[in-house]
This record gives structure tokens, C-alpha cells and sequence, in this order.
């Protein structure tokens, strides 16, 4: 049964700082890994989408790296701002659909 | 705005009342989920439809009776829930489930559920 983690549960740094929220899964027969955003009471906000053949994915401020063999992928934010505040979530979709993880809430203080 | 909406965003219903989700999408997606988002756990997959078809029951107790008359409107009933059952319930769509390709999940703003 597909499990996936997130390290740390919750992170707290100063306006700027460049960031690294880490994800891990157990079985790494997975077609995709995507990264979500939540906002407090809010539902859930597509970031990046990582196919299983592709190392990374970049967004602006964002990258996504993928590392299929060892299970783990990091999502790495470049000179945070308050607005990036919220809950990024980790799922990973294989023979079952998304499987996610309980997220690193993310506090950006100015 | 993801393209799927949900109402209502807030509901308070007591055990033994009888009341219905509902989630549409304006993607012109084919498939539709519904997850339960519980304090302090991970997001729970409930059922997926795929054009109109349940094709995932995710273990989900009887008390929650999922409808898809069509590939834009999904529907969850509830009848006799559980305090527990308290939570975030989200719809999301994607253009096919669970595919090699690996499409991606849009989703709703949610539904606040409190069981009395």
C-alpha cells in the first residue's frame, strides 16, 4: 500500500529565504507526483505535475525534482513571500489513484 | 477559480437528518472524485466516476451514497452520519483517471461538514 510522507510537518522562515519542503513515497511504481496548495478552509491548488520519465518541473518561484528510484521528491520555493503562506501537499498517483501526503504547513514571516 | 464548484461551502446537519453534496465542472473533465479531508490526517480518496461510472469505492460506509447522472455534476448523499464524519469534503475532476499520462486533479473550494 502506497504511503507518502512529508518532512517537516510544519516550517516557519523569514520573508526571502529560499525553502525546501520534502516528500517521500514507499512504492515507487507511481505514473506522476503532483504538488498541491491549500489555503486555510480552502481546497486545493494544482502547482506542479511531475510525470515518472521526468526529473523535474519549474514554475516561477517553484521547482519540483523527482527522484523515482528513491522514492523522494523535494519542492524548492525561491525568496519566499508572506502570500506563499498556506499548506503544500504531496500526492503521488500509481495503480491507485492520487495518494497523498498530510502536508507541511508553511508560515512566511515579513 | 479551478473550473469546479461546490455548494454549499458550509452545512450543520444533525445524525439523522438526510442532506446532498453537490460539485459541478465547467472542464469538460471525465472523471470526477470526491475526498474527505479530516483534522490531522491525510486527504482521503472516496470515490472516482469516470464518464458516469463508478469505477473506485474507497472502502466508504453505506452512509455515504455517491450519484454521477452526468461527466459535469457529481452528487454525494448523506443519511445518518457520525460526528466523526465532521470534515472537508472536496470534488475534483481531471480529464481521465488514473492514466500512464497522469492528468491533473482540479478541485473545488470544498464543503464544511459538521455532523451534530
Amino acid at each position: 500500500k502506497q504511503e507518502v510522507t512529508q518532512i517537516p510537518a510544519a516550517l516557519s522562515v523569514p520573508e526571502g529565504e529560499n525553502l525546501v519542503l520534502n516528500c517521500s513515497f514507499t512504492d515507487s511504481a507511481i505514473y506522476n507526483l503532483q504538488w498541491f496548495r491549500q489555503d486555510p478552509g480552502k481546497g486545493l491548488t494544482s502547482l506542479l505535475l511531475i510525470q515518472s520519465s521526468q526529473r523535474e518541473q519549474t514554475s516561477g518561484r517553484l521547482n519540483a525534482s523527482l527522484d523515482k528510484s528513491s522514492g523522494r521528491s523535494t519542492l524548492y520555493i525561491a525568496a519566499s513571500q508572506p502570500g506563499d503562506s498556506a499548506t503544500y501537499l504531496c500526492a503521488v498517483e500509481g495503480n491507485t489513484p492520487l495518494v497523498f501526503g498530510k502536508g507541511t504547513r508553511l508560515s512566511v514571516i515579513a | 477559480e479551478t473550473g469546479v464548484t461546490q455548494t454549499p461551502r458550509h452545512l450543520v446537519m444533525g445524525m439523522t437528518n438526510k442532506k446532498s453534496l453537490k460539485c459541478e465542472q465547467h472542464l469538460g473533465h471525465n472523471a470526477m472524485y470526491w475526498y474527505k479531508q479530516s483534522a490531522k490526517k491525510p486527504l482521503e480518496l472516496m470515490f472516482v466516476y469516470n464518464f458516469k461510472e463508478q469505477t473506485e469505492n474507497n472502502s466508504v460506509p453505506s452512509r455515504f451514497s455517491p450519484e454521477c447522472p452526468n461527466s459535469s455534476h457529481l452528487f454525494l448523499h448523506l443519511h445518518t452520519l457520525q460526528p466523526e464524519d465532521s470534515a472537508l469534503y472536496l470534488c475534483a475532476s481531471s480529464q481521465e483517471p488514473g492514466t500512464s499520462y497522469g492528468y491533473e486533479q482540479y478541485f473545488g473550494p470544498g464543503t464544511r461538514l459538521t455532523v451534530t
